[in-house]
């Protein structure tokens, strides 16, 4: 399969349980990251993960655990989540150049299908 | 931290007009800007971007524009079709990797 893969596409969750959603990108990219998109803000960045290591928390609450095991999977844990934090959850990836040179280069992100997240 | 703010949330136009979204952005480390396009129920693609160093690019029906020392970009559509209906998102991006979005614009086009 190629692109970014997302798991699962749909998930219910009562604010007691605990979740994991799931991420895999098929294409050889070296940075991956967490969208969340609702109504009250379309695109918002969570997480960034550069060659495995996380270089951004925009400062996103607690109850959202991230894991990055290699630069082709990107894990979210979910616990204790609040109804307001149903949302489609997207992953992308990217490649990134090594070093912060001048140019960024074309930071072109690829995003998953999403996850439909509702909790109860 | 960066902020980019998209005009106009909502755009409804005549198929074969053209239509156009203005973004402006607040950090002046932005270098990377570009356009994505969401149609209902699928993931946001890339449909043009545009770097710091040149100030306009074209592809086919679509162009953005780039006026850095006023930090503000735009994306023309002409000749609209109906399969242009979609959500656009502009974006902000630096050197981290680090892209941020405006709030998108629903583009209508009617037949």
């Amino acid at each position: 399969e190629t692109g970014v893969t997302q798991t699962p596409r749909h998930l219910v969750m009562g604010m007691t349980n605990k979740k994991s959603l799931k991420c895999e990108q098929h294409l050889g990219h070296n940075a991956m990251y967490w969208y969340k998109q609702s109504a009250k803000k379309p695109l918002e960045l969570m997480f960034v993960y550069n060659f495995k290591e996380q270089t951004e928390n925009n400062s996103v609450p607690s109850r959202f655990s991230p894991e990055c095991p290699n630069s082709s999977h990107l894990f979210l844990h979910l616990h204790t989540l609040q109804p307001e934090d149903s949302a489609l959850y997207l992953c992308a990836s990217s490649q990134r150049q090594a070093g912060n040179t001048g140019d960024s280069g074309a930071n072109v992100l690829t995003f998953g299908a999403g996850s439909r997240l509702t909790v109860l | 931290g960066e902020n980019v703010e998209q005009h106009p949330s909502t755009l409804s136009v005549q198929e074969g007009d053209s239509a156009v979204i203005k973004c402006t952005y607040s950090d002046s480390a932005s270098n990377y800007f570009p356009w994505y396009k969401q149609e209902l129920g699928k993931r946001p693609q890339l449909i043009i971007d545009i770097r710091s160093n040149v100030g306009e690019k074209k592809d086919q029906r679509i162009a953005v524009t780039l006026n850095k020392t006023a930090k503000h970009f735009s994306l023309h559509i002409t000749e609209t079709q109906p399969e242009d209906s979609a959500v656009y998102f502009c974006a902000a991006s630096d050197n981290a990797g680090k892209s941020t979005f405006g709030d998108g614009t629903t583009l209508t086009v009617k037949p």
